[in-house]
């Protein structure tokens, strides 16, 4: 499809267990942001990269989580030694515009993530 | 810091009705962007606008139309004749120029129901 795209859709991971989780973006767009949703809240920035380049990371919650985007399209959140307080709906955006040159390009979101910790 | 805040937590009404969802930002951003977005219980998030802070005039599109006022520094959003497949949560964001990765932050969202 040409929409971003998310896997798995559910993940359930035992405490002290690492997950990845991975984005397929829209081809060809060059912004993709990690946003972390927990039940009944609204989504939080995780972390921003620009093709390769990972150039906002202000977002992640502990030094267990860790995101890469290598060839600057496919993108991988890996969650070490996942806690309970990990369980959320990760969700992947992509936007076509990078930050240079200002405005503000709409974000396409995928289905996200649903991570249980038990 | 940015904040967006969506006092509503959940509202019902019943088909046909009008609704409005509140939406309250702060920033301190002179060029800053608001969005609106619907969560449907699939969980994807559907774009519905962008507004950049130099425009302030209202929009219609469809049943949808939004009250963007910087003097209340509020973006509200008005469904007329609600259906049922009006439905989900709906959320506000705000993004601000400066930020170092333009990135969304969202209120809390609203619960809207469609009762037939």
């Amino acid at each position: 499809g040409a929409g971003v795209s998310q896997s798995p859709r559910y993940k359930v991971a035992k405490r002290g267990q690492d997950v990845a989780l991975r984005c397929d973006p829209i081809s060809g767009h060059v912004s993709l942001f990690w946003y972390q949703q927990a039940l009944g809240q609204g989504p939080e920035f995780l972390t921003y990269f620009q093709n390769e380049a990972q150039l906002d990371k202000s977002g992640l919650p502990s030094d267990r989580f860790f995101a890469e985007r290598p060839e600057g399209s496919v993108s991988t959140l890996k969650i070490q030694r996942t806690q309970q307080e990990d369980s959320a709906v990760y969700l992947c955006a992509s936007s076509s515009g990078g930050l240079a040159g200002g405005g503000q390009n709409e974000q396409f979101f995928g289905p996200g993530t649903r991570l249980t910790v038990l | 810091a940015q904040k967006v805040t969506q006092a509503q937590t959940e509202i019902s009404v019943v088909e046909k009705e009008d609704v409005t969802l509140d939406c309250v930002y702060e920033t301190r951003d002179t060029t800053y962007y608001l969005f609106w977005y619907k969560q449907p219980p699939s969980g994807e998030l559907v774009f519905l606008i962008r507004r950049n802070s130099f425009d302030e005039q209202n929009e219609i599109s469809g049943r949808y139309s939004w009250n963007f006022q910087k003097s209340t520094s509020s973006f509200n959003f008005t469904i007329t004749a609600s259906q049922v497949v009006d439905s989900a949560v709906y959320f506000c964001a705000l993004s601000e120029e400066l930020g170092s990765a333009r990135q969304l932050t969202f209120g809390s969202g609203t619960q809207l129901t469609v009762l037939p």
